[in-house]
């Protein structure tokens, strides 16, 4: 059964960093296209960052060159490493095996970013 | 890249049908057959309903089908049940520097 659980989620200073995990089970994350995806409080959905199974990474304008996404394959999960956070970074963060044409996800994550 | 556009509210009484547009451009929803739709109920992860314009995973009752006609897509949900009201939102590949852009979300009601 796939599962995907993310953690690390908190508050946060603006300003500060976070690091992000998906623990995936069920398959293997580096042979799949992962991604998170993120929802403000009260808001919509919004795509932030994808990484293929050939190590291609890809984000989102509002947050290309403050986080990183990536994978321990030793540990079956996926990571996204959040820097220079700001309050609009405020939202529920998902983890999610190829979303735009599967139907896995995790529970979410909370982050907020906040003095 | 700005969300896809979506009207905020739908609704009709069980049993009947409503349709949510989204609409893009021809840089994301009309230059790919690659919108997906998912439907959110409060406080739970997003679930996959149509993928590929008008695909159905697994699971999904045909009462979801999905079209697309030039910059916009659309999702229809025919013989609304109660357990139908939710949030929807639809997403569109969009290219290989932005990637994905979300629809601003409909909320539907069944009356």
């Amino acid at each position: 059964e796939v599962q995907l659980v993310e953690s690390g989620g908190g508050l946060v200073q603006p300003g500060g960093s976070l690091r992000l995990s998906c623990a995936a089970s069920g398959f293997i994350v580096s042979s799949n296209y992962m991604s998170w995806v993120r929802q403000a409080p009260g808001k919509g959905l919004e795509w932030v960052s994808s990484i293929y199974s050939g190590g291609g990474t890809y984000y989102a304008d509002s947050v290309k060159g403050r986080f990183t996404i990536s994978r321990d394959n030793s540990k079956n999960t996926l990571f996204l490493q959040m820097n220079s956070l700001r309050g609009e970074d405020t939202a529920v963060y998902y983890c999610a095996r190829d979303f735009m044409t599967e139907d896995y996800w995790g529970q979410g994550t909370l982050v907020t970013v906040s003095s | 890249q700005s969300a896809l556009t979506q009207p905020p509210s739908a609704s009709g009484s069980p049993g009947q049908s409503v349709t949510i547009s989204c609409t893009g451009t021809s840089s994301d929803v009309g230059g790919y057959n690659y919108v997906s739709w998912y439907q959110q109920h409060p406080g739970k992860a997003p679930k996959l309903m149509i993928y590929e314009v008008t695909k159905r995973p697994s699971g999904v009752p045909d009462r979801f089908s999905g079209s697309k006609s030039g910059n916009t897509a659309s999702l229809t949900v025919s013989g609304l049940q109660a357990k139908d009201e939710a949030d929807y939102y639809c997403c569109s590949y969009a290219g290989s520097n932005t990637l994905y852009v979300f629809g601003s979300g409909t909320k539907v009601t069944v009356l």
